[in-house]
């Protein structure tokens, strides 16, 4: 059974740094990776979507790697903004969706 | 328990046709969530519920699409008029309380739609 995990569970970093959120998940058999965000109140907001061919998307401060072989990916958020405050899921799909725990990320202003 | 369920599995149309997908939550969540994914495209937020009240429609893409939800428990969407660029997999999660704050949506086995 897929598992995914995320580290760190929560993050908090002053306005302005750079930071990464990993994601790593057992079974390399994917069809692709997404990264979302959520927010209270909100559904679910899909950030990137890599494709299991693709090694890399990005999305203007956002950047999301996948290296499937070692069942990894990673988001890169460049210059962070108190709006980025929020929890990021990854989440895998093979024949369904395997979300990650998550990483509660707060930008201190 | 079950988990969330969604009928039909797959559903075959006729541009220009209705259809009704249906979302069996689990039992006692109150927050429910209805999803599309186009062929290469991410999770694409349609609607979410709080109980019987939809507090945020801001997803729906056009006034083709509406969706209900009766008793805090099944929920139906119905794509009036369905147009080619509809056919996805419709995705529908039920949460315990909709809170937001990495609170585990659980998500059912889609249903698959293609119009003609």
């Amino acid at each position: 059974k897929q598992e995914v995990t995320q580290i760190p569970a929560a993050l908090s970093v002053p306005e302005g740094e750079n930071l990464v959120l990993n994601c790593s998940f057992t079974d390399s058999a994917i069809y692709n990776l997404q990264w979302f965000r959520q927010d209270p109140g909100k559904g679910l907001t899909s950030l990137l979507l890599i494709q299991s061919s693709q090694r890399e998307q990005t999305s203007g401060r956002l950047n999301a790697s996948l290296d499937k072989s070692s069942g990894r990916s990673t988001l890169y958020i460049a210059a962070s903004q108190p709006g980025d405050s929020a929890t990021y899921l990854c989440a895998v799909y093979g024949n369904q969706f395997y979300f990650g725990t998550g990483t509660s990320l707060t930008v201190i202003p | 328990g079950a988990g969330v369920s969604q009928s039909p599995s797959n559903k075959v149309t006729e541009k220009g046709k209705d259809v009704e997908l249906r979302c069996d939550p689990i039992s006692g969540h109150t927050a429910l969530y209805w999803y599309r994914q186009s062929l290469g495209q991410g999770l694409e937020f349609l609607i979410y519920f709080q109980g019987n009240s939809a507090p945020d429609k801001s997803g729906l893409p056009s006034d083709r699409f509406s969706a209900e939800r009766t008793g805090g428990s099944v929920s139906t969407l119905t794509i009036q008029r369905t147009q080619q660029e509809d056919s996805a997999v419709y995705l529908c999660a039920s949460s315990t309380q909709g809170t937001g704050d990495g609170e585990t949506q659980y998500f059912g086995p889609g249903t698959r739609l293609l119009v003609l």
